[in-house]
């Protein structure tokens, strides 16, 4: 397994501003993605983040509202940028081996 | 997107009872994953299945990859308080073009009997 954690473990921002969130895992990976749930809800997969290249965004998130860098194989960031109160949900990073996904602890942000 | 149908959505549950989930797929995964998130916490792993018709245990904790591909059950023998929280199933198919990419179940919500 890996050790995730994530930076700010919460966060309450005002609409029409952006906010950085930090993965970082304790060992190389190949693979991690970003999660979001909204309240009360599952989990729904917002993009993939490659190294060295762009994410790959699932249908519904664009690369304007959720930009993603991924500069090494140990970390990388989600920005929810112009943010709104939709955008109030737990943002998740998660990391793949070969054959199990392990989640970080969620950063839960609150949009006014 | 495709979703997982997962029941009970919520239940309760009375200590040293024996409780059961389930979930179903309209398409075949080749792995499943059942989770537990606990509040203000990311889900964690509990069982890991990668074969059609596969049954495994951990502790207190079945599972099993049905034999159709399309569905996945958890148990939980003999529960205890802090088995409350929220359980996810997700489907995976590794070595397709989706990659590890997982999808959820809606979750079952597992509270304590009044």
């Amino acid at each position: 397994s890996a050790v995730i954690s994530q930076k700010p473990s919460r966060d309450i921002c005002q609409r029409g501003t952006s906010l950085t969130i930090q993965c970082q895992v304790d060992s190389q990976v190949t693979m991690m993605f970003w999660y979001r749930q909204q309240p009360g809800q599952s989990l729904t997969l917002i993009a993939t983040a490659n190294q060295g290249s762009e994410a790959t965004y699932e249908s519904g998130f664009v690369i304007d509202k959720f930009p993603i860098s991924r500069p090494n194989l140990t970390f990388s960031t989600l920005t929810v940028s112009n943010m709104s109160p939709e955008d109030s949900s737990i943002y998740l990073c998660s990391v793949a081996t070969s054959l199990e996904q392990y989640f970080g602890p969620g950063t839960r942000l609150t949009v006014t | 997107g495709q979703q997982l149908n997962q029941s009970p959505q919520s239940m309760f549950i009375q200590e040293g009872e024996d409780v059961s989930m389930n979930c179903t797929s309209s398409s075949i995964f080749n792995t499943w994953l059942w989770y537990k998130q606990d509040p203000g916490e990311g889900p964690v792993l509990l069982i890991a299945l990668y074969k059609a018709g596969e049954l495994t245990s951990n502790g207190r904790l079945t599972a099993q990859f049905g034999i159709t591909r399309k569905d996945s059950f958890l148990n939980i023998s003999a529960s205890i308080p802090s088995d409350v929280g929220i359980y996810f199933c997700a489907g995976q198919n590794l070595g397709g073009a989706a990659g590890n990419k997982l999808t959820f179940g809606g979750g079952t919500r597992v509270l304590v009997k009044p």
